[in-house]
């Protein structure tokens, strides 16, 4: 079955780099969009980034562009999340997540920016 | 960027009942649209999926409707499993955006 595998997160100052890895099995993933999406604490669900199954085109979020990089490894069906620059409004759960349309969810990994 | 109003934020049900949660999109999104069960301290999952399509393993009373601007989630005999957090999300443009959510509550 579909297993998404988020990990990396962790306590970071703000101002400070993180980079977030989404093991995947159970399906063709170089055959898949794959995005991210991030749950603050309490809060609802925000869209993240987007990134194309081959890796040709990506997407972000206004709240985050310029600062996070999607990318993608099709030999070793990986999903990544490079966070520069955080923000104590970054601080959520992010979760891995296959296709446009959000098909499967991992259990996401918690991100805390804190001093 | 496509504004998803979702309403109402929570409700309050109890089992056997028949609910109602509508999104509006502020543009036309066609079809693009999916919603999400969210239970506490569970990842989202899919219900349902281009406006209508019911996810693989997901009960027969939850369904979904709408194309363009207007959509809803009904579900039908709720059952205790099913008092939650929903959302939708349109999948049209970049950049995707959720709706605000809806907690359904047992009365």
């Amino acid at each position: 079955q579909v297993q998404l595998v988020e990990s990396g997160g962790g306590v970071v100052h703000p101002g400070g780099s993180l980079r977030l890895s989404c093991a995947t099995s159970g399906f063709s993933f170089s055959g898949y969009d794959m995005q991210w999406v991030r749950q603050a604490p309490g809060k609802g669900l925000e869209w993240v980034t987007h990134i194309r199954y081959d890796g040709s085109s990506e997407d972000y979020g206004d709240s985050v562009r310029g600062r996070f990089t999607i990318s993608r490894d099709n030999s070793k069906n990986t999903l990544y999340l490079e966070m520069n620059s955080l923000r104590g409004e970054d601080t959520a759960l992010y979760y891995c997540v296959t296709s446009r349309g959000a098909d499967y969810w991992g259990q996401g990994t918690l991100v805390t920016v804190s001093s | 960027d496509i504004q998803m109003t979702q309403s109402p934020s929570s409700l309050s049900a109890s089992a056997g009942d028949t609910v109602t949660i509508t999104c509006r999109a502020s543009q036309g999104i066609r079809s693009a649209l999916g919603w999400f069960q969210q239970r506490p301290g569970k990842a989202p999952r899919r219900l349902i999926h281009a406006a209508s399509s019911l996810q693989n393993g997901v009960p027969s009373r939850f369904s979904g409707s709408g194309s363009g601007t207007e959509f809803t989630l009904t579900i039908s005999s709720l059952q205790p499993e099913d008092f939650a957090t929903y959302y939708c999300l349109q999948y049209n443009t970049f950049p995707l955006t959720f709706g605000g959510g809806t907690k359904v509550e047992l009365k």
